[in-house]
């Protein structure tokens, strides 16, 4: 079956310290997106890439770094200097083209220690 | 900047009653979604509106778009407790503004008592 896959599903990551999470998409979408939600609040957008190689910085990229090498693979880094990074992270990947839809990947929860 | 408000932020409901929630936004879009998200989970897609006037049904749950008022609801029909969870309306901006993603409201949580 099609999705996406996002893993770890926990993580906990130690102050001062780069962690990586992984997104995986096999339904040949082109653009991935990552989220970020913090309790109570709806989701804000982190980065966003709609082809291979490229990518554009969302609403809060400070702290994070992406990469898209390859069509089915869109990681993020949280990096030491996003200072508040416990959240929960949602990929997710559309078809780039107009009124297709958005599938969303089943969240890394990121706990800093 | 577009905002996406939506309210109330929280609802708590009887079973078997209606109520509707309201998803209000700020600039011109012609696509607006309703998602679903239970405690820890992911985001579950429930409708997908497209133009002005669209509405759509799935069980107690109907939705619909104004784009001219720039207003979305979804209402809520004879609450069951299966519905509780927390209610995402998010507009989509890919081709109406600077940034191609989704805006999302800040969520209702809903919680049907008995």
């Amino acid at each position: 079956d099609g999705g996406i896959t996002q893993s770890p599903k926990y993580l906990f990551r130690k102050e001062g310290q780069n962690v990586t999470l992984s997104c995986e998409q096999n339904l040949n979408h082109d653009a991935m997106y990552w989220y970020r939600q913090d309790p109570g609040q709806g989701l804000r957008l982190i980065y966003y890439s709609q082809i291979v190689n490229d990518f554009q910085k969302g609403d809060i990229a400070e702290g994070y770094s992406v990469s898209r090498e390859k069509k089915e693979s869109f990681p993020l880094t949280v990096t030491s200097a996003q200072k508040n990074p416990t959240a929960f992270y949602l990929c997710a990947s559309s078809v780039d083209r107009p009124y297709a839809g958005y599938t969303f990947g089943s969240g890394t929860r990121l706990t800093v220690v | 900047e577009l905002k996406v408000e939506q309210n109330p932020l929280f609802l708590s409901m009887q079973e078997g009653k209606n109520y509707t929630i309201y998803c209000n936004y700020s600039t011109t879009s012609d696509r607006l979604y309703w998602y679903r998200q239970d405690p820890g989970k992911s985001l579950e897609s429930l409708f997908v509106l497209l133009s002005n006037g669209a509405v759509k049904q799935e069980g107690r749950l109907m939705a619909s778009l104004d784009t001219k008022a720039r207003l979305s609801t979804l209402h809520i029909t004879a609450a069951v407790h299966d519905l509780s969870a927390t209610y995402f309306c998010a507009v989509d901006m890919r081709y109406g503004g600077s940034q191609g993603n989704l805006i999302f409201g800040k969520g209702t949580k809903l919680s049907v008592k008995p």
